[in-house]
């Protein structure tokens, strides 16, 4: 089946420490992967994506790298800040489908 | 900027009652999507919808869900008799193409508590 696994959190960093939220994946056909990012009291928002093998996402200093080999898409950022604090999501969708499949979310706390 | 916009933001309600969860999506958007977060899972897709019809669904979405776009600007969500394991946040989604590459725009969420 389709399905994806997000490290547990939550995760709490001190500011400008490193984060990495891991994130694997199962996929009967070939993905697309995403991060998406939820800050308190809004929506979902896309963060990045990768289309293909060995693409690398990026925005707002986040970054993943689309890894075939390890069916992973982890997410990470060099150095976390306070506004970084949010639930984090990964997801992947099919080829030629419209749904996403989402892992469990990873809440980050960023302390100052 | 655009944004998708769901009401209300908490609802509670009793078991075995019909509830309504509305979404107004983006203007120009043309898929409809509605997911939902049980507390501590995954979350789950539920719906689309295109050109007035249902295009995907998954095995939650039963006979007890229906979605409607009563008029050109809402996207409901319409739980006819609601269990207490449709306790969830439900999030709805719109884009502008249905396609791989296209980024899906969701609301804040209604969280549904039923008791």
């Amino acid at each position: 089946g389709n399905s994806v696994t997000q490290m547990e959190g939550p995760v709490t960093l001190s500011e400008e420490a490193f984060l990495t939220i891991n994130c694997t994946y199962t996929a009967t056909g070939y993905p697309s992967l995403f991060w998406y990012v939820q800050y308190p009291g809004e929506g979902l928002q896309l963060l990045l994506k990768a289309t293909k093998a060995d693409d690398k996402g990026s925005n707002k200093g986040f970054e993943a790298t689309y890894r075939k080999e390890t069916t992973s898409f982890h997410l990470e950022k060099g150095s976390v800040q306070v506004s970084d604090s949010a639930v984090y999501f990964c997801a992947l969708k099919l080829t030629g489908a419209n749904n996403l499949f989402f892992g469990t979310g990873t809440r980050l706390t960023v302390i100052p | 900027e655009p944004e998708v916009t769901q009401t209300p933001s908490h609802q509670v309600t009793q078991m075995g009652q019909e509830v309504i969860l509305r979404c107004v999506p983006i203007s120009n958007h043309l898929y409809f999507y509605w997911y939902r977060q049980i507390l501590g899972q995954k979350v789950e897709f539920l719906v689309s919808f295109y050109n007035n019809e249902i295009s995907e669904k998954s095995e939650i979405f039963d006979d007890q869900f229906s979605v409607e776009r009563p008029d050109g600007s809402n996207f409901t969500l319409k739980i006819r008799s609601t269990k207490l394991e449709d306790s969830a946040m439900y999030f709805c989604a719109s884009s502008d193409q249905g396609t791989m590459n296209t980024e899906a725009f969701f609301g804040q969420g209604t969280r549904l508590t039923v008791v």
